[in-house]
């Protein structure tokens, strides 16, 4: 069947650095995504990795490794902005993306 | 336009109503995905379309739920004799690609059904 799980929430404070894990068991891969969605709002597109390694994107850096069904989205320092939830997605060969219950980061002062 | 579109942006229906949701992709995109999100939770896919050709309406829960995008630009999903479970947030991706590689969300129509 198809997996992903993220933690549910997270908390830090401004200026810190946090790492929202993900891992994956899906039937097919085509790449993974990160979106950032503030309440009551569209997702947004962070990033995208398709191949193993670490991409970097100014604060915001995310990390994949295929073999182990695992990523990870590195946001560094914090801004109060960030408070949002941040979805994982994994891209199916067809194009659909099968997303995670989303990571609500909480920022605080 | 600008980005993708949605309306209405909010639609409350009595239990057994009709409703109909629309979506403007970004022009030229040939990739719409039609997603629902339920409150806490991520987006789940609906169905999917490439231009006027509906390729995958796998995630569609029942044979209530029909969409359409009959000219490749606009789309619409309708929800017939609408329940309370389908209240949720309904959302629309479109990619320029085929299969869609990075894809951008409308605003999402909230649905809530009494």
């Amino acid at each position: 069947g198809q997996n992903i799980d993220q933690p549910t929430e997270m908390t830090a404070t401004e200026g810190a650095i946090v790492q929202i894990n993900c891992t994956y068991q899906t039937s097919g891969f085509n790449g993974l995504f990160w979106y950032q969605q503030h309440a009551g709002e569209a997702p947004t597109f962070l990033s995208y990795n398709v191949l193993d390694g670490l991409e970097e994107k100014g604060r915001f850096s995310s990390f994949l490794s295929r073999s182990k069904g695992y990523s990870y989205l590195l946001l560094k320092e914090l801004q109060m902005k960030d408070s949002a939830s941040y979805l994982c997605a994994v891209r199916a060969p067809q194009g659909k993306l099968q997303f995670g219950a989303g990571t609500q980061v909480v920022v605080t002062p | 336009g600008a980005g993708v579109s949605q309306s209405p942006r909010y639609k409350v229906a009595k239990r057994g109503q009709d409703v109909a949701l629309r979506c403007d992709p970004i022009s030229g995109h040939v990739s719409l995905f039609w997603y629902q999100q339920a409150l806490g939770q991520g987006p789940e896919f609906l169905t999917y379309f490439q231009n006027e050709a509906q390729l995958d309406k796998s995630g569609l829960p029942s044979d209530r739920f029909f969409a359409e995008r009959p000219e490749g630009s606009v789309s619409t999903l309708k929800i017939q004799r609408t329940q309370q479970e389908d209240s949720a947030v309904y959302l629309c991706a479109s990619s320029f690609q085929p299969g869609g590689s990075e894809q951008f969300f409308g605003p999402g129509t909230r649905l809530t059904v009494l």
